[in-house]
């Protein structure tokens, strides 16, 4: 079975651009989860998404936005890109959402 | 305040050693608790799980406990290896209202010397 595959594993982007980031969970894992991590404040959950609906929502601005599709893939959006958000970007997907998760490999975002 | 911590100072031990790890928290109803091992530039892997109602779970050469009443989790690697060395982070699902949530530690850098 294939894993957890984020795309694209390392970005640069400029202050105020925007950015969308992608997640094709395990075949036949509905739940996926994005989190954010950096160094000092560990990692940070963003949302949870279960057959296309938000399920959970963590305490990130607006700016932060996610979806998923009706094949379980999901992406995640951040517009207005301040430096603040150079962070590893992890997705994982379960198979029923709150107990054993299986990580990607992270997208890598640094904003310049 | 709701928190959980873990050792933040980094463990380095010899190899064939026993490595403990402490995850503590505050303030929650615990569910269940799981360790995750991180190696750098990648994303956590899942080593164990352990419900509320447990004391006590192993998996070959890994042992976890939890003890609700001192809100504490100890993780242990027996017969520790080189290959061991890696962050390892604690995670705590807790019940929030009809919510179930998951709140992570920073997670302990572990070295062993060969």
């Amino acid at each position: 079975k294939a894993g957890v595959t984020q795309t694209p594993r390392y970005l640069i982007k400029t202050r105020g651009q925007q950015v969308t980031l992608s997640c094709s969970p395990i075949s036949g894992h509905r739940s996926v989860s994005w989190y954010q991590q950096t160094p000092g404040q560990g990692l940070q959950f963003l949302f949870e998404y279960f057959s296309e609906t938000q399920r959970n929502k963590g305490n990130f601005p607006g700016r932060f936005s996610g979806r998923q599709f009706s094949n379980s893939r999901s992406e995640m959006n951040v517009s207005t890109l301040e430096l603040g958000d150079s962070a590893l970007y992890l997705c994982a997907s379960s198979v029923g959402g709150s107990n054993q998760a299986f990580f990607g490999q992270g997208t890598r975002l640094t904003v310049v | 305040s709701q928190k959980i911590e873990q050792n933040s100072e980094a463990l380095n031990i010899q190899e064939g050693k026993t490595a403990t790890l402490t995850c503590n928290y505050t303030n929650y109803s615990p569910a269940y608790l799981q360790w995750y091992r991180q190696d750098p530039g990648r994303g956590p892997v899942f080593l164990l799980l352990i419900r509320e109602n447990e004391k006590e779970k192993r998996k070959e050469r890994l042992k976890v406990t939890f003890d609700t009443t001192l809100k504490q989790s100890l993780f242990h690697i027996t017969a520790s290896q080189p290959a061991d060395s890696a962050t390892y982070l604690c995670a705590l699902g807790y019940r929030a209202g009809n919510n179930r949530k998951l709140i992570w530690g920073l997670g302990t850098s572990l070295a062993v010397n060969p």
